[in-house]
């Protein structure tokens, strides 16, 4: 059983158009978080979501929108896409947020055309 | 906020050497301190982590130092194995924070 899966593992689209990525956890974790992960291997933070409250990493582009639909599951949306959005995507969970080990999903490996 | 910094960005070391991976931290507040380990093309992954209460914590041929007073902490790999090459991030968090702060990964290769 995979703890943390998303969708789709790959994702590649030309530029302006809008996608989505999924990801849902079995693990009963609180909270969820969005990382982008560039060529340079850093990994930032985008989101982190727990019990419905959303914390923002004020960097990140208002293109980008994470919607939970229940705790098991934060998707991330994202308009209007641009070359720069070409990364990898990483969704992880934690039994809380703070001082807990996160579980990565495989990655979402997104290219913009 | 937090401020973690990695060194070095990228070690090469022969199979059965040891490695040394060094973080420090700037936020006295922070209490957990975790290391991943990404191979290439996959997903980052929990090796080791230690808190606070605790100044060295071993597994195997891994090992996470801790000193509270530098404000740094240390990931040890004894008798590395090619398998061992991946990148190696720390993290630092606090109980009350709302996400880790990692640092900016290490490059690890072991050469046969």
């Amino acid at each position: 059983d995979t703890a943390v899966s998303q969708t789709p593992k790959y994702l590649v689209t030309q530029m302006g158009n809008d996608k989505s990525i999924k990801c849902e956890q079995n693990l009963g974790h609180d909270t969820m978080y969005w990382y982008k992960q560039d060529s340079k291997k850093f990994l930032k933070i985008m989101f982190s979501y727990n019990n419905k409250e959303l914390i923002i990493n004020e960097t990140v582009p208002n293109r980008f929108s994470p919607k939970s639909p229940d705790k098991a599951h934060l998707n991330l949306h994202i308009n209007s896409l641009e070359l720069g959005d070409s990364a990898v995507y990483f969704c992880a969970s934690s039994h809380r947020a703070g001082d807990q080990p996160q579980h990565f999903g495989d990655g979402t490996r997104l290219s913009i055309l | 906020g937090e401020n973690v910094e990695q060194h070095p960005s990228t070690l090469s070391v022969q199979e059965g050497d040891s490695a040394v991976i060094k973080c420090t931290y700037s936020d006295s507040a922070s209490n957990y301190f975790p290391w991943y380990k990404q191979e290439l093309g996959k997903r980052p992954q929990l090796i080791i982590d230690i808190r606070s209460n605790v100044g060295e914590k071993k597994d195997q041929r891994i090992a996470v130092t801790l000193n509270k007073t530098a404000k740094h902490f240390s990931l040890h790999i004894t008798e590395t194995q090619p398998e061992d090459s991946a990148v190696y991030f720390c993290a630092a968090s606090t109980w009350t924070g709302n996400q880790f702060y990692f640092g900016t990964g290490t490059s690890l290769t072991v050469i046969p």
